[in-house]
């Protein structure tokens, strides 16, 4: 089982719709999560973190669920410019010098039409 | 503005030749730097954890005597790919620890390797 897991996509919406993404994570002890968007051959960008108790940023919302280990993307009212691939990210170690190591989920395509 | 800068952009060599990407941490220390591959329409994939004044640690799969690293100073870490073949063309990222809590991740804008 692969440590980070994220729904295959790709999604293809029109504008107004709205989308969600999961990603599941097989290490309980895994400590921080995030949400990034990388657009095509660019670096990944941090679109939010994940809070325990759910978190909001205008148009997205991200839960975790550590019970069923697993992290959600919602985005309403989707734009065209949500086009780009989201990326599931989980750290797994809190401290020391391996806290920095991402592991990734494979990615969702996300293609927002008119 | 970039706070972890990598260079070259892209690179284009040919099969046998080795290439040096460097990722430099323009205003804060790292002493941890992460090295990722990704092909394309796959996710990013640890290579190695890059530690200054010591070996990196390279993930299982990775071969240490082919994808070199070198992490002699706080802001800067070197990939070498050695003996480069058609199969190593990807993109490259490196990403660095950094911020006031020493907690932020910062990306480089990745390398893209092609060899011909």
């Amino acid at each position: 089982r692969k440590e980070v897991e994220q729904d295959p996509g790709p999604f293809n919406v029109p504008e107004g719709a709205t989308v969600a993404f999961n990603c599941t994570y097989s290490n309980s002890a895994s400590q921080s999560f995030f949400w990034y968007r990388q657009d095509c051959r660019k670096e990944p960008k941090l679109l939010m973190s994940v809070y325990s108790s759910g978190n909001e940023d205008g148009r997205f919302t991200a839960q975790l669920n550590r019970a069923s280990q697993y992290i959600s993307l919602l985005i309403r009212d989707s734009k065209l410019s949500d086009s780009a691939t989201y990326l599931c990210v989980v750290i797994m170690n809190a401290g020391g010098t391996s806290y920095g190591k991402l592991t990734f989920g494979q990615g969702t395509i996300l293609t927002v039409h008119p | 503005g970039a706070v972890v800068s990598q260079h070259p952009s892209w690179v284009i060599c040919k099969s046998g030749t080795s290439v040096k990407i460097e990722c430099r941490s323009l205003d804060f220390q790292a002493t941890t730097m992460f090295w990722y591959r990704q092909f394309p329409k796959q996710s990013l994939m640890l290579m190695a954890t890059s530690n200054e004044g010591s070996k990196a640690t390279y993930e299982q799969g990775v071969e240490k005597d082919k994808f070199l690293i070198n992490h002699a100073s706080l802001t800067l870490s070197t990939l070498t790919v050695t003996s480069a073949h058609p199969e190593d063309s990807s993109f490259y990222i490196c990403s660095a620890r950094g911020g006031s809590s020493g907690n932020t991740i910062y990306f480089g804008e990745g390398s893209w390797l092609t060899v011909v």
